[in-house]
């Protein structure tokens, strides 16, 4: 079973603060993707990496792919209270999984004024 | 462009009934995946459905079914509801079966009770 720990599980910060965010597994991905969800809504696909050792940035936020195609960070840079919400992380199987997507456990931020 | 639409929003349920779900893809995307999130298991694949064939299936009981018609659009049933069942079930459009980059719809909330 391909599974996905996610790191820190909570995280509460002031506005401006930078923070980042942890995706780790013992399995290899074919590609790994990012999104936010927010409360009663579906999650919302912020950025896909492919690569190994791929880095992609989209504005305040940095994404980064594991060498090993393992693991996956998200920085943020001067967090605002808009990047508040629910972060997880997605892999796709390396064969056999289809569209099938294996979710990490989440990491839930809170940006304060 | 649309987004995916799901219908209901809401449902509530009793014990033993079961419920149908609908899922309409961002037009143009052919497959359709589902997934169900609680707050003790996170988001769990349950199964994704292209050209009207189930292409993967996640661990779940055999309660949980669905199809897909010819304009792409999905269905889920859930036969003899438990409480567990209780969670926000999500669809996901992708545009093809080995395109894993998925889009979300806003979810079905469904309590059974």
């Amino acid at each position: 079973t391909q599974l996905l720990e996610q790191s820190p599980q909570f995280l509460s910060i002031q506005e401006g603060e930078n923070l980042t965010v942890y995706c780790n597994s013992s399995s290899v991905f074919s590609s790994l993707q990012w999104y936010r969800q927010e409360p009663g809504e579906g999650p919302v696909l912020l950025v896909t990496v492919v690569t190994g050792g791929e880095v992609k940035k989209l504005k305040r936020l940095t994404f980064q792919f594991g060498d090993a195609r393992k693991d996956s960070s998200l920085h943020i840079t001067a967090a605002q209270t808009g990047d508040t919400g629910l972060y997880l992380c997605a892999g796709a199987g390396v064969t056999g999984g289809g569209n099938k997507l294996t979710f990490g456990t989440g990491t839930q931020l809170k940006v304060e004024l | 462009k649309a987004g995916v639409t799901q219908t209901p929003r809401y449902l509530i349920k009793t014990r033993g009934q079961q419920v149908t779900l609908s899922c309409s893809p961002i037009s143009g995307h052919r497959s359709v995946s589902w997934y169900q999130q609680t707050p003790g298991q996170g988001l769990q694949f349950l199964f994704e459905y292209f050209s009207e064939t189930q292409r993967n299936k996640g661990n779940f009981p055999g309660r949980f079914s669905g199809r897909q018609f010819s304009n792409s659009r999905s269905e889920m049933n859930v036969s003899t509801l438990e409480l567990g069942d209780s969670a926000l079930y999500l669809c996901a459009s992708s545009l093809g079966h080995l395109n894993t980059e998925a889009f979300f719809g806003q979810g079905t909330r469904l309590t059974v009770v």
